[in-house]
């Protein structure tokens, strides 16, 4: 059935390590995004990306990177420029404004 | 994009009709508002979608005043699983930006 896949639905890293987290739909949606997620807190965009080959900077990209090289695939890696990376992720697509679907998120936590 | 904002948290009790205002003053002629619903430790789900006046689904209906500088969320005879955060988006249809500020925690008390 449709929907929205992220994974790992845990992830520990490392001091100074790179990860990437994965994120997939299937509901043929142009508009993609990434957010954090802290404890108590509201959602904030990293990136989003509109169409293929083409993606923006969102309200906290520093320290982040995506691709999107694929409609279906649009993976986040957290890099070791990232200071503070322990949070909740959570990834989502949409065809309109209208509505969004999100994924079950990626709690990653640094060891 | 327009700013929201919203009550940082409500109580209410099983059964009773819940009201949550979002004020989004600058509000553009283009935009939506969009609600959303978020459980603990998952990501948001959509609940309704209006531009003006009301909509109603199975779930909430949304009032929108004629100046659409704020809109109210009804939730009707409230139950404890819908204990959550609830989100109010502000967006026009063509920017696909989804900007999320920090939410009404609402708990449902028995």
């Amino acid at each position: 059935d449709g929907g929205i896949t992220q994974s790992p639905k845990y992830l520990f890293r490392k001091e100074g390590q790179n990860v990437t987290l994965s994120c997939e739909q299937n509901l043929n949606h142009d508009a993609m995004y990434w957010y954090r997620q802290d404890p108590g807190q509201g959602l904030r965009l990293i990136y989003y990306s509109q169409i293929v080959n083409d993606f923006q900077k969102g309200d906290i990209a520093e320290g982040y990177s995506v691709s999107r090289e694929k409609k279906e695939s649009f993976p986040l890696t957290v890099t070791s420029a990232q200071k503070n990376p322990t949070a909740f992720y959570l990834c989502a697509s949409s065809l309109n404004v209208a509505e969004a679907f999100f994924g079950q998120g990626t709690r990653l936590t640094v060891v | 994009l327009a700013k929201t904002t919203q009550p940082i948290s409500m109580d209410s009790y099983e059964g009773q009709e819940v009201n949550i205002t979002c004020s989004h003053n600058n509000i553009a002629t283009n935009d939506y508002i969009t609600w959303y619903q978020q459980f603990p430790s998952q990501g948001p789900r959509f609940i309704i979608q209006g531009y003006k006046t009301k909509v109603t689904n199975e779930v909430a209906s949304l009032f929108i005043p004629a100046d659409r500088k704020s809109s109210t969320l009804s939730l009707p005879r409230v139950s404890l699983s819908d204990t959550a955060v609830y989100y109010c988006l502000v967006g026009d249809a063509y920017g696909q930006n989804f900007v999320f500020g920090p939410g009404t925690r609402l708990s449902v008390l028995p």
